[in-house]
């Protein structure tokens, strides 16, 4: 079955101990993206990659760090995380191709920072 | 930077009815824009993809147009079913450069569907 994975789905830590999300997706996507949703902001691009080693800042990347060492995966890792980053956080991939760019999304991780 | 709007922010209807939901963006250079669904607590699924070449795509009882020079887009859903509750969101994929990566999404409307 085609997807996106995300783990994990729920997170609750402290200000400051670095954590990471993974993203996968068994589709053979070239582009994967990072968002975070928040009430009255909307869904917010973090950062997106259009293919292994080549990533690029969306419009809220402060405090975010991502790696493509390989297709599949686009972890998020947050070095330091503070309260602010309290959000629901997707993984979204996509062919990037001009005949399709259908976006599928993860189903959600949602973190909590004390 | 590339803006969208999504109005109503809010609508409920009756069963059965015809709707129409809009999106619109400040930036008319995009590669494609996409209609997405959202259910509570959940991802996002995609509806409907317009390219930046194309009027409109249909998929069952929705119709997506674009008219790309306004930066306007709708959502045509029709005989609406209680089944169709959900949050309905538009994303606009820029056009090139250093910018064809972003996304940028519109902040959704809510739709419930009454029987």
């Amino acid at each position: 079955e085609a997807q996106v994975t995300q783990n994990p789905r729920y997170l609750i830590t402290v200000t400051g101990k670095k954590l990471t999300v993974t993203c996968s997706q068994n589709m053979n996507h070239e582009y994967m993206s990072w968002y975070r949703q928040d009430p009255g902001l909307g869904l917010r691009q973090i950062y997106y990659s259009m293919n292994v080693e080549v990533t690029d800042k969306g419009d809220v990347p402060e405090g975010y760090k991502v790696s493509r060492k390989e297709k599949r995966n686009f972890p998020l890792i947050l070095e330091s995380p503070s309260p602010n980053q309290t959000s629901l956080y997707f993984c979204a991939s996509s062919l990037l191709s001009r005949a399709t760019d259908t976006q599928y999304f993860g189903p959600g991780t949602r973190l909590t920072v004390l | 930077k590339q803006e969208v709007t999504q109005i109503p922010a809010a609508l409920s209807v009756p069963e059965g009815e015809n709707l129409v939901l809009n999106c619109s963006f400040t930036d008319s250079a995009i590669y494609n824009l996409q209609w997405f669904r959202q259910d509570p607590g959940k991802g996002l699924t995609s509806l409907l993809l317009i390219q930046s070449s194309q009027r409109e795509q249909t998929s069952g009882r929705l119709n997506a147009s674009l008219d790309k020079s306004s930066g306007r887009s709708t959502l045509y859903i029709a005989a609406s079913q209680p089944g169709d509750s959900a949050t309905y969101l538009c994303a606009v994929r820029a056009a090139g450069g250093t910018s064809y990566g972003k996304l940028t999404f519109g902040q959704g409307t809510i739709l419930t569907v009454h029987p």
